[in-house]
């Protein structure tokens, strides 16, 4: 069955430092998404992207964030100056259709910002 | 701002009995409830999904419940396996749109005992 892949799955990264996560969505999936779940919390939306822009983010999706899709297969999100607490797990989804279909998730990326 | 909760963080159930996992909602709009497992180290695997057209869902042991007026959903796991333990996240979706957010409560961990 087709995956959602994510690398690296493991990040560790200076308060300040940029960092850039991957992730290549199903390959016939049209919609992408990227969540985050800090520890002992929930899964947090933020950002979804179709066409190649934005469609819509969360407040949490500052402007320290940032997504593209530079190619056809991948799906990278940019932190341009990690903070302490961006540290988290980052997931990214994607979907084929919107209508009442589930999302696929990868199975993250632990951030871990020191 | 809670729009989807999960009241209990963790359940024990022995195997073979029942689990019930419950969630609750607040906002009216949401039209499609999803059920995700999530174990350690891994990202949210869907497991059920319900449309807000519907009372019960059912696909093999799970079985996901609705009941609108009360703004309830339920997941129930007969038999329960050791291998179900794991957390369990409920999600909603939101009617409208291109968009697919969806707002996940804070997850119940299930331990099934042998």
């Amino acid at each position: 069955e087709p995956e959602v892949t994510q690398t690296p799955s493991h990040q560790v990264t200076q308060m300040g430092q940029e960092v850039i996560l991957r992730c290549v969505p199903i390959s016939n999936h049209l919609y992408f998404y990227w969540y985050r779940q800090i520890l002992g919390q929930k899964v947090e939306f933020l950002v979804s992207f179709y066409n190649n822009e934005i469609s819509e983010k969360s407040e949490i999706f500052d402007d320290q964030f940032s997504v593209e899709r530079p190619d056809g297969s991948n799906f990278t999100l940019k932190i341009r100056s990690t903070k302490l607490e961006d540290s988290a797990m980052y997931f990214c989804a994607s979907i084929g259709q919107v209508v009442n279909s589930p999302l696929h998730f990868g199975n993250g990326t632990r951030l871990t910002v020191t | 701002d809670q729009q989807v909760k999960q009241n209990s963080p963790s359940l024990s159930v022995q195997e073979g009995r029942i689990s019930i996992l419950n969630c609750d909602y607040t906002n009216s709009m949401f039209d499609y409830f999803l059920w995700y497992k999530k174990y350690p180290a891994e990202g949210p695997t869907f497991l059920i999904s319900i449309s807000s057209i519907k009372d019960k869902n059912e696909d093999g042991r799970f079985t996901v419940f609705l009941n609108k007026s009360a703004k309830h959903l339920s997941l129930h796991i007969v038999p329960s396996q050791p291998g179900d333990s794991a957390v369990y996240f409920c999600a909603a979706k939101g009617s409208g749109g291109s968009n697919y957010k969806l707002t996940f409560g804070k997850g119940t961990l299930l331990t099934v005992n042998p």
